[in-house]
């Protein structure tokens, strides 16, 4: 079957950097997606990979291995407004998404 | 403001109910799709339409009954929901139907059925 893997909820401290990691199993692979989620609000698009390597945007880039089935969401100099929902997903060789479930992020001060 | 509206933001209703819940998007995009998010669970998909013919349709129960009158509207009709149906339904469009094109959501409804 086809499954995304991310943890459940992270905490990090303001002002430091956080990984949050996502790795999958999908029969074949058209591109790996970052959205963020706040609490009652709707996903937002942050990036997009389908390429192995690293995209840098901002305090936020992306990273994928494609041959790892890997792929990390790194946040910088880390800000409360950061608190959020992280969801990945990966267009499969059906370009259909498979979603994983999410990862919760607890900035604390 | 994603340019996708979603209502009602909020509803209740009792398993004998008849509801709607409604999208619009203002995007131009060309591709709808539903999706239903609960607790801790990877995102649903439910429905998707394309120029206002569905193409997917995941097993979903007959309860839910989508409608696209057009490339901008899209609705979700519910009949006789169970207690286990509460959820958040989140509304999405994109350009194309194609897994590359990002997906812009609405704030979504959060419903609940007793």
């Amino acid at each position: 079957g086809q499954n995304i893997d991310q943890p459940t909820e992270m905490t990090a401290t303001e002002g430091a950097i956080v990984q949050i990691n996502c790795t999958y199993q999908t029969s074949g692979f058209n591109g790996l997606f970052w959205y963020q989620q706040h609490a009652g609000e709707a996903p937002t698009f942050l990036s997009y990979n389908v390429l192995d390597g690293l995209e840098e945007k901002g305090r936020f880039s992306s990273f994928l291995s494609r041959s790892k089935g890997y792929s990390y969401l790194l946040l910088k100099e880390l800000q409360m407004k950061d608190s959020a929902s992280y969801l990945c997903a990966v267009s499969d060789s059906n370009y259909q998404l498979i979603w994983g479930a999410g990862t919760k992020l607890i900035i604390k001060p | 403001e994603t340019g996708v509206t979603q209502t009602p933001r909020h509803l209740v209703m009792g398993m004998t109910n008849k509801k709607s819940l409604k999208c619009e998007q203002h995007l131009g995009h060309n591709a709808m799709y539903w999706y239903k998010q609960s607790a801790k669970k990877p995102l649903e998909l439910m429905f998707v339409y394309s120029l206002e013919e569905r193409v997917e349709n995941n097993s979903v129960p007959s309860r839910f009954s989508p409608e696209c009158p057009n490339s901008s509207h899209l609705f979700l009709h519910l009949h006789t929901l169970q207690p286990e149906d509460s959820a958040l339904y989140l509304c999405a469009s994109s350009q194309t139907r194609a897994g590359v094109d990002t997906q812009y959501f609405g704030p979504g409804t959060r419903l609940t059925v007793l």
